[in-house]
């Protein structure tokens, strides 16, 4: 069973840029979260999809905003990138009911 | 707020001495608890969890937590902890569809 893979690994972006992370979540998970891991802050939680839904959202600006598919695939979109938006973004899959999350590896943003 | 605490940023201990990292929330009702690790490079992988039952859950490489409910603590132990171990700790709270992480705690094992 294929875990969670997220897309691209690395990503080096300009100030006022915007970037567009994806996230596959495993087979049968309807359930996607993203979250900004930065160091010193631990995981930050940005928001949560379930089934093309948001059911959740952190407090974070809008400049962060995500969407899901049909096939449970899932994007998040940062628009005009400032500095502090450098952070590890992780993106976790469940079924959707009180269990455990699948992590994936992350995609690592720079923002230069 | 609702929140996830872990009170140690950084622990370093030598190999085979005890750990025990804490944790503490403040969703009142019915969680779930979980700890995750992170080692060096690697995502973050499951360590243990509880969702009911016997308050006292062991996971893998040895660690145990044990739930307290009436101190809404969740902490991490490990009698012995070994060179592998070094990697950095998450406490996680689940409430619905809601999991919230704590900071994170850093454990490096001296050798």
């Amino acid at each position: 069973k294929a875990g969670v893979t997220q897309t691209p690994r690395y990503l080096i972006k300009t100030r006022g840029q915007q970037v567009t992370l994806s996230c596959s979540p495993i087979s049968g998970h309807r359930s996607v979260s993203w979250y900004q891991q930065t160091p010193g802050q631990g995981l930050q939680f940005l928001f949560e999809y379930f089934s093309e839904t948001q059911r959740n959202k952190g407090n974070f600006p809008g400049r962060f905003s995500g969407r899901q598919f049909s096939n449970s695939r899932s994007e998040m979109n940062v628009s005009t990138l400032e500095l502090g938006d450098s952070a590890l973004y992780l993106c976790a899959s469940t079924t959707g009911v009180n269990t455990e999350a699948f992590f994936g590896q992350g995609t690592r943003l720079t923002v230069v | 707020a609702q929140s996830v605490s872990q009170h140690n940023h950084h622990v370093i201990l030598s190999e085979a001495a005890s750990l025990e990292l804490g944790c503490n929330y403040s969703y009142g009702g019915t969680v779930n608890l979980f700890w995750y690790v992170q080692y060096p490079g690697q995502h973050l992988q499951l360590l243990l969890k509880y969702f009911s039952g016997d308050p006292l859950v062991k996971g893998i490489k040895g660690f145990e937590a044990e739930f307290i409910k009436s101190k809404f603590s969740f902490n991490l132990r490990k009698p012995s902890v070994q060179w592998s171990d070094t990697a950095e700790y998450f406490c996680a709270v689940n409430v619905g569809n809601d999991m919230r992480f704590g900071a994170g705690t850093r454990l490096t094992v001296k050798p």
